[in-house]
C-alpha cells in the first residue's frame, strides 16, 4: 500500500526564518512520483514540484529547495528566508504504477504560519 | 490559458437530496480527477476519467458518481446525501495519458455543505 506521512502538523515560525517541512513516504512500486502542493486560503492546491523515484537530484527553486532520499524514504521540502506570503497548507503526495499514476495519495499536510 | 473552473463554488444541501458538481479542465487536457478534502479524512481520490472513461477509482461508495463529455468537461454526482459528505471537493486536470505521471493542476474546489 502507498502511505506518505507528515509528522508536522502545524510549525510557526518567524518572517526570515528557514524552516524544513518533513515528508515520509511508503511505496512497494519501483516506478513512483513524489509531490509538493501548496494550499493557501483561497483553496486551490498549487503544484510546486514533481520528483520521479529515478532522480535523487536535489533541487533549488529561488527560495525553495527539495531533498529526495531514497535510502530513507524521504522528500523534504525547506524554505529559506521565509516570508508571511509562505503561510499555507503544504501537502507531500505520491502517485505509482500500481495504483495509476494520476491517483495522488496526500499525506495530511503541514500548516506553516510566517508571522512578520 | 485559462485555469481549472469549478462551479459552484459553494452548494449549501440537505440530507437526502442530490447534488452535482462540475470542472472544467485546462484546454487540452484530458485527464480529469477528483478529490475530497475533508478535515477529518484529508485529500482523497475519488475517481479519474480520461477520454469520457473512468479509469481509476477510489474507495468510496456507489452514491459518488462521475462523468466524462466529449469536450473533457467533467461532472461528479452525489445522491442520496449524509452529513459526512460536507467536504471541499477538488478538481484536477492533466496531460496524462496513463503511461506515466503528469502533473495535476487543481481548480478552486467546491465547498459543499450538508445540512
Amino acid at each position: 500500500a502507498q502511505k506518505v506521512t507528515q509528522a508536522q502538523t502545524e510549525i510557526s515560525v518567524v518572517e526570515k526564518e528557514d524552516v524544513t517541512l518533513d515528508c515520509v513516504y511508503e511505496t512497494r512500486d519501483t516506478t513512483y512520483y513524489l509531490f509538493w502542493y501548496k494550499q493557501p486560503p483561497s483553496g486551490e492546491l498549487v503544484f510546486l514540484i514533481r520528483r520521479n523515484s529515478f532522480d535523487e537530484q536535489n533541487e533549488i527553486s529561488g527560495r525553495y529547495s527539495w531533498n529526495f532520499q531514497k535510502s530513507t524514504s524521504s522528500f523534504n521540502f525547506t524554505i529559506t528566508a521565509s516570508q508571511v506570503v509562505d503561510s499555507a497548507v503544504y501537502f507531500c503526495a505520491l502517485s505509482g504504477g500500481y495504483t495509476g499514476f494520476q491517483k495522488l495519495v496526500f499525506g495530511t499536510g503541514t500548516r506553516l504560519l510566517v508571522s512578520p | 490559458k485559462a485555469g481549472v473552473t469549478q462551479t459552484p463554488r459553494y452548494l449549501i444541501k440537505t440530507r437526502g437530496q442530490q447534488v452535482t458538481l462540475s470542472c472544467s479542465p485546462i484546454s487540452g487536457h484530458r485527464s480529469v480527477s477528483w478529490y475530497q478534502q475533508t478535515p477529518g479524512q484529508g485529500l482523497q481520490f475519488l475517481f479519474e476519467y480520461f477520454s469520457e472513461t473512468q479509469r481509476n477509482k477510489g474507495n468510496f461508495p456507489g452514491r459518488f458518481s462521475g462523468r466524462q463529455f466529449s469536450n473533457s468537461r467533467s461532472e461528479m454526482n452525489v445522491s442520496t446525501l449524509e452529513l459526512g459528505d460536507s467536504a471541499l471537493y477538488l478538481c484536477a486536470s492533466s496531460l496524462a495519458t496513463g503511461a506515466t505521471n503528469e502533473k495535476l493542476f487543481f481548480g478552486s474546489g467546491t465547498q459543499l455543505s450538508v445540512l
